[in-house]
C-alpha cells in the first residue's frame, strides 16, 4: 500500500532562515513519481516539482532544492533563506501504478510559518 | 501550461439543499478527474476518480449517493452534494490528468459552508 509520511505537522522559522521538510514514502512499485505542492491560506494547490522513480538527481529551483534518496525513500524539500512568503502548508505526494489511476496520495503537511 | 477553473470558489447553502461544483481543464483535455475533500487543517482526501464518459469510482467511505460526480466530456467534471447537511462543510478540490503528460493540476478549489 502506498503511504506518505510528513513527520513535521508544524515549523516556525525566522525570516532568512533555511528550513529543510522532510517526507518519507512507501510503495511497492519500482516505477512511481513524487510530489511537493505548495497550499497558501486562500486554499489553491500550487506544483512545485515532480519526480520519477528513476531520477535521483537532486534539483534546485531558485531557493528551493530537493533531495531524492530511494535508499531511504526521502524526498526532503528545503528553502535557502526563507521568506514570509514561504509561509503556507507545504504537501508531499506519491504517485504510482498500483491502482491503475494513478491517484494522488498526500502526506498530512507541514505548516511552515516564517516570522518576520 | 494546463489550467483548471473550478467554481464556485465560495458557497453557502441551507441544509437539505442541493449544491454543484464545476471542474473544467481549460486548455487541455482531461480523461481522468480525481476529486478530493479537505478538512481545516487536515490533508487532501480522494473521494473519487472520474473517467469521462463512466461511472466515477468512489473511495470506501465515500456515499457515492450523495457526493454525485459526472464526467461528461473531456474537459468537465460536476460534483453535486446532495442534501447537504452542515458535516458536509469542508473544502473541495479537484484535480485533471493530462494522459500525454503525466502531470496534475488542481482547480483553486470550493469552501463549501452548510447553514
Amino acid at each position: 500500500a502506498q503511504k506518505v509520511t510528513q513527520a513535521q505537522t508544524e515549523i516556525s522559522v525566522v525570516e532568512k532562515e533555511d528550513v529543510t521538510l522532510d517526507c518519507v514514502y512507501e510503495t511497492r512499485d519500482t516505477t512511481y513519481y513524487l510530489f511537493w505542492y505548495k497550499q497558501p491560506p486562500s486554499g489553491e494547490l500550487v506544483f512545485l516539482i515532480r519526480r520519477n522513480s528513476f531520477d535521483e538527481q537532486n534539483e534546485i529551483s531558485g531557493r528551493y532544492s530537493w533531495n531524492f534518496q530511494k535508499s531511504t525513500s526521502s524526498f526532503n524539500f528545503t528553502i535557502t533563506a526563507s521568506q514570509v512568503v514561504d509561509s503556507a502548508v507545504y504537501f508531499c505526494a506519491l504517485s504510482d501504478f498500483g491502482t491503475g489511476a494513478n491517484n494522488l496520495f498526500f502526506g498530512t503537511g507541514t505548516r511552515l510559518t516564517v516570522i518576520p | 501550461g494546463a489550467v483548471v477553473s473550478q467554481h464556485p470558489s465560495r458557497v453557502i447553502c441551507k441544509s437539505g439543499t442541493s449544491v454543484k461544483i464545476e471542474c473544467r481543464s481549460l486548455d487541455f483535455q482531461a480523461t481522468t478527474m480525481f476529486w478530493y475533500r479537505q478538512f481545516p487543517k487536515q490533508s487532501l482526501m480522494l473521494m473519487a476518480t472520474s473517467n469521462e464518459g463512466s461511472k466515477a469510482t468512489y473511495e470506501q467511505g465515500v456515499e457515492k449517493d450523495k457526493f454525485l460526480i459526472n464526467h461528461a466530456s473531456l474537459t468537465l467534471s460536476t460534483l453535486t452534494v446532495t442534501s447537504a447537511h452542515p458535516e458536509d462543510s469542508s473544502f473541495y478540490i479537484c484535480s485533471a490528468r493530462q494522459d500525454e503528460y503525466y502531470g496534475y493540476t488542481f482547480g483553486s478549489g470550493t469552501r463549501l459552508t452548510v447553514v
